[in-house]
Formats: C-alpha cells, sequence, structure tokens
C-alpha cells in the first residue's frame, strides 16, 4: 500500500473546475498537516503550487485551491486553461519524520 | 533569485559510486534547508534526503539509508550527495531543491533543473 493515493489521470475542459485528491495511509502521514502539491509539465523541474494543505505561494494562481478532510487532500483548479496540462503530485510528512510523494495525477486538458 | 544548479551526474556500474554536487546562489546558503528529490524516467518523484539549515540534521528515505549522504558546504554555498553501493534502481534525474526556512523540511519552494544518473553495467 502506497503511503499517499493519488488518482493516475483526470481530465476536462477548459473554463471547468478539476479536483484531485490525494489519500494518506492511516498511521503513516499523522496529522497530515503538512501536505504540499507540486505541478510539472514535461521535462521541467517541479513547481511548489501549495504548501501546509491549504497556503498558496507568492505568485501562484488563485485559480488554485487546497483542502483536507480527515486523511484526504484535495488540490482544485478552478478555471481550467491549457497550460494547467501537467503532472501533480502531493507530498506530506510521515510519522517516521520522512516526506513522501503521491504517485503523481497526469491532468489532460481536453 | 533563487538558483540551484546540479552537476556531477553520469554512468556508473552497478555497485559504485557517484558525488552529486548543488551550487546555491541568490540566497543566504546557510539558512536554508536542503533536499535531493529524484525521479527513475518515466516515473513519479521520490524524495531521498534533506538537511536543515542550522544544525544541519540530516534525513534520509528508507531507499537510500546507509548507502547516501547528503552534506552541506555553507562556505561554498554548494549541497552534496554522497551515493555509493548504487543500484540500478537508482537510475533517476536527480533534483536539489529548497526553502528559506532553516528546520522546515517538508516543503521545497526553489528547484534546480536536474541532473541524470545512469546505473547500468
Amino acid at each position: 500500500q502506497s503511503a499517499l493515493t493519488q488518482p493516475a489521470s483526470v481530465s476536462g475542459y477548459p473554463g471547468q473546475s478539476i479536483p484531485i485528491s490525494c489519500t494518506g495511509a492511516t498511521g503513516v502521514v499523522g496529522g497530515f498537516n503538512y501536505v504540499s502539491w507540486y505541478q510539472q509539465h514535461p521535462g521541467k523541474a517541479p513547481k511548489l503550487i501549495i504548501y501546509d494543505v491549504i497556503n498558496r505561494p507568492s505568485g501562484v494562481s488563485t485559480r488554485f485551491s487546497a483542502s483536507k478532510s480527515g486523511n484526504t487532500a484535495s488540490l482544485t483548479i478552478s478555471g481550467l486553461q491549457a497550460e494547467d496540462e501537467a503532472d501533480y503530485y502531493c507530498s506530506s510528512h510521515t510519522t517516521n519524520n520522512t516526506l513522501v510523494f503521491g504517485g503523481g495525477t497526469k491532468l489532460t486538458v481536453l | 533569485e533563487v538558483q540551484l544548479m546540479e552537476s556531477g551526474g553520469g554512468l556508473v556500474q552497478p555497485g559504485g559510486s557517484l558525488r552529486l554536487s548543488c551550487a546555491g546562489s541568490g540566497f543566504t546558503f546557510s539558512n536554508n534547508a536542503l533536499t535531493w528529490v529524484r525521479q527513475a524516467p518515466g516515473k513519479g518523484l521520490e524524495w531521498v534526503a534533506a538537511i536543515s539549515g542550522s544544525s544541519g540534521r540530516t534525513y534520509y528515505s528508507d531507499a537510500v539509508e546507509g548507502r547516501f549522504t547528503i552534506s552541506r558546504d555553507n562556505s561554498k554555498s554548494t549541497l552534496h550527495l554522497q551515493m555509493n553501493s548504487l543500484r540500478p534502481e537508482d537510475t533517476a534525474v536527480y533534483y536539489c531543491a529548497t526553502n528559506p526556512s532553516s528546520w522546515y523540511v517538508w516543503k521545497w519552494d526553489y528547484w534546480g533543473q536536474g541532473t541524470l544518473v545512469t546505473v547500468s553495467s
């Protein structure tokens, strides 16, 4: 069982809102309070878009928002645009004082 | 502008060693936490190791603990990753990353462009 589970792929049309979930394994991610989200375009380095569950770094579009309920964190991309097509990864601190990434979700803009 | 530049990647045989470096600029290097994250070809991100800013406390994934060593040379603004007993499954692009906190090692604001390590005979 992976410590963080994400859907392999999601898709949507321009203008839609798309959620991406990230479920933490019980007992592995603790309080699940140190969740981050990264966007990665092909051949590029990852980019931090959300940290500490809900916070957006300066300069990141307000179309990216996030939340958490129990052991599931969610990233929502609103007003979907072609440039949002990318891979998205969640990450979390673990009870063993390590960091773990989810398997990644490929977002396709139709 | 924060910049990170990795170097030292290449082809190495199984069981061999390699030392990666990451030169930082545009920030107070000694203050920042630093990390290595890798990505096997066509696969997802995998966290490797991290080091805090002030105390130099280190953290490792189970996959590399005992084989890899993360270290920093604040006088040269350089992060290192000494990789020993390399295995084919260590083949990946290795990214270094940093964040402005000295102690918070669970998010990474700035990333380098990566260096490719290939472990093969």
